[in-house]
């Protein structure tokens, strides 16, 4: 059965640092999104994406993050300049119809 | 705007025992209801979902029925097994383009043998 991937699972950086979180969709899927669950509390949306551009942002998804389909396979997310509540888990997901389905995640933790 | 509103946790049940976690929505129209499970170190997998008012998802045991009266999707399952130890999200979503999902804060059930 076709899933979301992504990669790395964990990823550790130093505060100030760019991260680059990515994503392998499922190949016919349209849309695209990020989310992110800070450790112990809900799952949070952050953007979708769809048609090459940016469909919604939450107010979290502020001026240091940046999402990118740069080769028709790929979806990353990048966060410019990490800060220590920027570690959570960011789950990737994709969609055709009305469906969504959520890759494994990477775990970002910034010291 | 949109919300979801589950029981706080953790559950802790014996094996065998009845489960029930109860989610309410606000919601301005008419969303798509789903369950969600994160079993440890794992992402999130979709357990089941109700399109419309009346329909009752079920998958491994569980069911939860989409109530527009009480705008409740509770979940549950006759007999839990120490495998469906897990936390547990509700969910909604509009159906057609590219809406978000908006999610509960979930319930961390643990089954004891």
């Amino acid at each position: 059965e076709p899933e979301v991937t992504q990669t790395p699972s964990h990823q550790v950086t130093q505060m100030g640092q760019e991260v680059i979180l990515r994503c392998v969709p499922i190949s016919n899927h349209l849309y695209f999104y990020w989310y992110r669950q800070i450790l112990g509390q809900k799952v949070e949306f952050l953007v979708s994406f769809y048609n090459n551009e940016i469909s919604e942002k939450s107010e979290i998804f502020d001026d240091q993050f940046s999402v990118e389909r740069p080769d028709g396979s790929n979806f990353t997310l990048k966060i410019r300049s990490t800060k220590l509540e920027d570690s959570a888990m960011y789950f990737c997901a994709s969609m055709l119809g009305y469906e969504q389905y959520f890759g494994p995640g990477t775990r970002l933790t910034v010291t | 705007g949109d919300s979801v509103t589950q029981m706080e946790g953790p559950v802790t049940l014996s094996e065998e025992a009845f489960l029930t976690i109860n989610c309410t929505y606000t919601a301005t129209g008419y969303p798509s209801l789903f369950w969600y499970v994160q079993y440890p170190g794992e992402g999130l997998q979709l357990l089941l979902k109700a399109t419309k008012a009346d329909d009752k998802g079920s998958n491994k045991g569980f069911e939860a029925t989409y109530r527009k009266e009480t705008t409740s999707f509770h979940l549950e399952k006759g007999s839990v097994q120490v495998s469906d130890s897990a936390v547990y999200f509700c969910a909604l979503e509009y159906s057609g383009g590219y809406q978000k999902v908006t999610f509960g804060t979930g319930t961390k059930l643990q089954v004891i043998p």
